[in-house]
């Protein structure tokens, strides 16, 4: 039971490029979840899906695109790479029920733009 | 004005003793309440989850929640030097997909 997965760990990039981060998680949860973690500013929330066929912005949503490819797969896409999107990434997921459940979170990628 | 507060530490304790962290947070509609643990360049991990006030025990951790007082802790029991991390609280409004995180606490237990 692998929880959820995030590939790649590690990537750097030049200003201008673009790339996808893969998430994909096995334990049958509706949401999920993507936020970035910068150093004394916490877990900001990028984008989330609160279920399959659905995606809303978060609180840091500019320069990002997301797509729920089905229940288990949520990718985040940086379309053209910028210095300030130098952070780690981190994956979640949840139940998506009731009074908000836990989320679990993926391994994380570290992400330098140069 | 943060919406969920944590002191940043580091929080030293030496080893077998409790380690107390405490987490206050602003918005009267947050419902569920959680800690989390994270190693230095390693992903959060859940600790405890609490819903009512009151505690809850799992293991050498204890959570607490006062919900009048708008506060949530953690207890740690019988530190190890293994527990040294960063603990992060987090707060869900309303079972919606907001989850508040605070920036953390670093605990460092001293052998």
């Amino acid at each position: 039971n692998a929880g959820v997965t995030q590939t790649p760990k590690f990537q750097v990039l030049k200003t201008g490029q673009s790339m996808t981060l893969q998430c994909a998680q096995d334990m049958n949860h509706n949401s999920m979840y993507w936020y970035r973690q910068d150093p004394g500013m916490g877990l900001r929330l990028i984008y989330y899906s609160a279920s399959e066929g659905t995606t809303d912005k978060g609180e840091v949503p500019n320069g990002y695109n997301v797509s729920r490819l089905n229940k288990r797969e949520f990718s985040l896409r940086l379309e053209s790479a910028a210095p300030s999107q130098t952070s780690v990434y981190f994956c979640a997921s949840s139940e998506g029920t009731g009074l908000g459940s836990p989320l679990h979170f993926g391994n994380g990628t570290r992400l330098t733009v140069t | 004005q943060k919406e969920v507060e944590q002191n940043s530490g580091p929080l030293s304790v030496p080893e077998g003793a409790i380690a107390s962290l405490n987490c206050t947070y602003s918005d009267r509609g947050s419902q569920s309440f959680f800690w989390y643990r994270q190693y230095s360049g390693k992903s959060p991990e859940l600790i405890m989850f609490i819903y009512s006030n009151g505690d809850k025990e799992d293991g050498r951790f204890t959570a607490q929640l006062n919900k009048a007082s708008q506060y949530v802790s953690l207890l740690i029991r019988d530190s190890q030097p293994s527990d040294s991390a960063t603990y992060l609280c987090a707060v869900n409004w309303r079972g919606t997909y907001k989850y508040i995180f605070g920036t953390g606490t670093r605990l460092k237990v001293l052998a």
